[in-house]
């Protein structure tokens, strides 16, 4: 049980382009969603956690106008990143909660090269 | 500032042996610290925690050590597995975020 899929599993696209991830939890009904973002070599970094239904709380230094974050429903989020750059390539993993930051169920992530 | 660090980027042991993974954190605000396996290609999955008011909690093979006071935590395995190979995450938290540390790859040799 606690299966989180992530779709696509990667994605090149064109600098200038909007890129969307979908998270979604298989087997549970997931309250809280997470995602981070994770460079080489490096640890996950929290960009946003969303709640079903409410707007997503963004970590400090993250743009909510580019990386757009819909929890719609208690099985599905997404993140989209708007006018994508070379910069923004890099590994999104999402993870989803049925209570909160203590029981979180990662997704396979998705690799996100932009050209 | 990393406030989760993990020093050694990678592990290598025999299979049979006790694998010891560290990790160091600054925050004194955590109270509540995780360790996560990752495999390539796959999702961090949950391993093993430990709450700031126990010093050891163990679970099979697996053993998670904290020292408050010099603010560091480890992992125990014992006895190492081949499929034990995989990269290991400790997390802390204070209760709002979870706060990863950079990971260490681990490797058991057969």
């Amino acid at each position: 049980g606690a299966v989180v899929s992530q779709h696509p599993s990667w994605v090149i696209c064109k600098s200038g382009t909007s890129v969307k991830i979908e998270c979604r939890s298989l087997d549970f009904q997931a309250t809280t969603m997470f995602w981070y973002r994770q460079f080489p070599k490096q640890s996950l970094m929290l960009m946003a956690t969303s709640n079903e239904g409410s707007k997503a709380t963004y970590e400090q230094g993250v743009e909510k106008d580019k990386f757009l974050i819909n929890h719609a429903s208690l099985t599905l989020s997404t993140l989209t990143v708007t006018s994508a750059h070379p910069e923004d390539s890099s590994f999104y993993i999402c993870s989803a909660s049925p209570s909160g930051i203590y029981e979180q169920y990662f997704g396979p992530g998705t690799r996100l090269t932009v050209t | 500032d990393q406030q989760v660090k993990q020093n050694s980027p990678s592990l290598s042991v025999q299979e049979g042996r006790i694998s010891i993974l560290n990790c160091d954190y600054t925050n004194s605000m955590f109270d509540y610290f995780l360790w996560y396996k990752k495999y390539p290609a796959e999702g961090p999955t949950f391993l093993i925690s430990i709450s700031s008011i126990k010093d050891k909690n163990e679970d099979g093979r697996f053993t998670v050590f904290l020292n408050k006071s010099a603010k560091h935590l480890s992992l125990h395995i014992v006895p190492s597995q081949p499929g034990d190979s995989a990269v290991y995450f400790c997390a802390a938290t204070s209760g709002s975020r979870l706060t990863f540390g950079e990971g260490t790859q681990l490797t058991v040799n057969p």
